[in-house]
């Protein structure tokens, strides 16, 4: 696996309370992304950062904001988490960029991290 | 809203046989891509196709794009039960570094 760890791997919290998840990567790559599987859903982008300190808005990122402060980590956080946010979040990351076939952004996964809001 | 459509959701074959898996796109596309997701894990890059190619090899894997039809298919070759996993597609537009996936294709490979 690519060098990227998410933490914590699970966590149960309460409905209103506030939940930070973070995900770091030894890979200097300089594209981050959070993701969130649901079933029925797949996978649906939350938000990504291109740099540190730029990011921006994916498909589904109300209630969610994100912060990038150095290039190996990327923080989700659930102001107020509701019982709508139980899901299982994905980090990825990317080294996109424009080779001479073209360009090519492949993207590697973190194991992920299993949150449910009672 | 997802761009990628897989079909089927679910397919279930013997060991040795051939799966393929279809997914199906809205808009012009720069790539596709498809991944590997094994329960409980992260997902995992299998390969990548521009929307100038038309065939792609890695392996077992065989994988086809047809932009008039907005489609591709995934084919993987002499199955094993370690090839049990979801399939997902991923798109991107030109100048876009976020993907849009479909909801995937549960594959069951029977010993």
């Amino acid at each position: 696996d690519a060098g990227i760890t998410q933490s914590p791997r699970h966590k149960v919290t309460e409905t209103g309370t506030p939940v930070t998840l973070r995900c770091h990567q030894t890979e200097n790559h300089r594209y981050m992304y959070w993701y969130r599987q649901d079933p029925g859903h797949g996978l649906r982008l939350i938000h990504y950062s291109y740099g540190v300190k730029d990011t921006d808005k994916g498909e589904v990122s109300d209630g969610y904001s994100v912060s990038r402060s150095k290039t190996e980590d990327f923080l989700l956080t659930l102001e107020s988490a509701t019982s709508s946010q139980t899901s299982v979040y994905f980090c990825a990351i990317s080294d996109a960029g424009t080779s001479g076939r073209g360009t090519y952004n492949e993207q590697f996964f973190g194991p992920g991290t299993r949150l449910t809001v009672l | 809203s997802q761009q990628g459509e897989e079909d089927p959701q679910a397919l279930s074959i013997q060991e040795g046989e051939n799966a393929t898996m279809n997914c199906s796109y809205k808009t012009s596309i720069n790539n596709l891509q498809w991944y590997r997701q094994n329960s409980g894990r992260g997902l995992v890059h299998l390969i990548l196709i521009r929307s100038n190619e038309r065939e792609k090899h890695s392996g077992r894997l065989r994988v086809t794009l047809d932009t008039s039809k907005k489609s591709s298919s995934l084919l993987i070759t002499a199955s094993r039960a370690a090839d049990t996993a979801s399939y997902f597609c991923a798109t991107d537009t030109w100048g876009a570094q976020k993907l849009v996936f479909g909801q995937g294709t549960r594959l069951t490979i029977n010993p």
